[in-house]
């Protein structure tokens, strides 16, 4: 299967600062999702991005499908970002192969 | 529109039981997934339905099963339970399955814990 790396494991921020979480993987994909798990467990779609750059809020990502990256970024951070940053990507078949998770800790 | 809703949020079974776990997909949605999360291996593929065949399955021993019903709702079965079933089990559903422009929409899961 694809290994997927992702860092820093964990990041603790005040609340108004920038981070950027970084996604690795061993193969080519055609499909990349980041999710955000929530203290409670939910497991919420940040974005479906195999290739390119999206912006949503104060989120943005962007992959480099050819060197087999992804970055997170996350602005103006808040309380609520806290929780698990997941990355998942998938080739061939139909699964999902998960990133251990970038653990963040926003502090008012 | 509804989400991903799963059944029951929390179980507690004891080692040797069988269990099952429900999952009604958003509406429209043709593929469901099944994953487990434990803190020592992560998110880790169970299997994915879609239009009640299975399409693919994660490197679980067979104790662990599915199913998908023709209105898209799934179901997963864990038999002879052991300590080291105990998990979060989470359902996700897709439009088309993960190799389509379809982002994957996770339910609340369901906490298992084997005693």
């Amino acid at each position: 299967g694809i290994q997927v790396e992702q860092s820093p494991p964990d990041l603790i921020l005040q609340e108004g600062a920038n981070s950027t979480l970084r996604c690795n993987f061993s193969d080519s994909v055609n499909n990349l999702q980041w999710f955000h798990q929530n203290p409670w467990g939910q497991l919420i779609n940040l974005f479906y991005i195999p290739s390119g750059t999206k912006q949503n809020g104060r989120l943005s990502a962007t992959t480099v499908a050819t060197e087999r990256y992804s970055l997170l970024y996350i602005s103006s951070s808040q309380t609520t970002d806290s929780g698990v940053y997941f990355c998942a990507v998938t080739s061939t078949g139909n699964q999902f192969y998960f990133g251990t998770g970038t653990s963040l800790t926003v502090i008012p | 529109k509804a989400g991903v809703t799963q059944t029951p949020r929390y179980l507690i079974k004891t080692r040797g039981q069988q269990v099952t776990l429900s999952c009604s997909p958003i509406s429209g949605h043709r593929s469901v997934s099944w994953y487990q999360q434990t803190p020592g291996q992560g998110l880790q593929f169970l299997f994915e339905y879609f239009s009640e065949t299975q399409r693919n399955k994660g490197n679980f021993p067979g104790r662990f099963s599915g199913r998908q019903f023709s209105n898209s709702r799934s179901e997963m079965n864990v038999s002879t339970l052991e300590l080291g079933d105990s998990a979060l089990y989470l359902c996700a559903s897709s439009l088309e399955g993960t190799n389509y422009n379809s982002p994957l929409h996770f339910g609340n899961g369901t906490r298992l814990t084997v005693t």
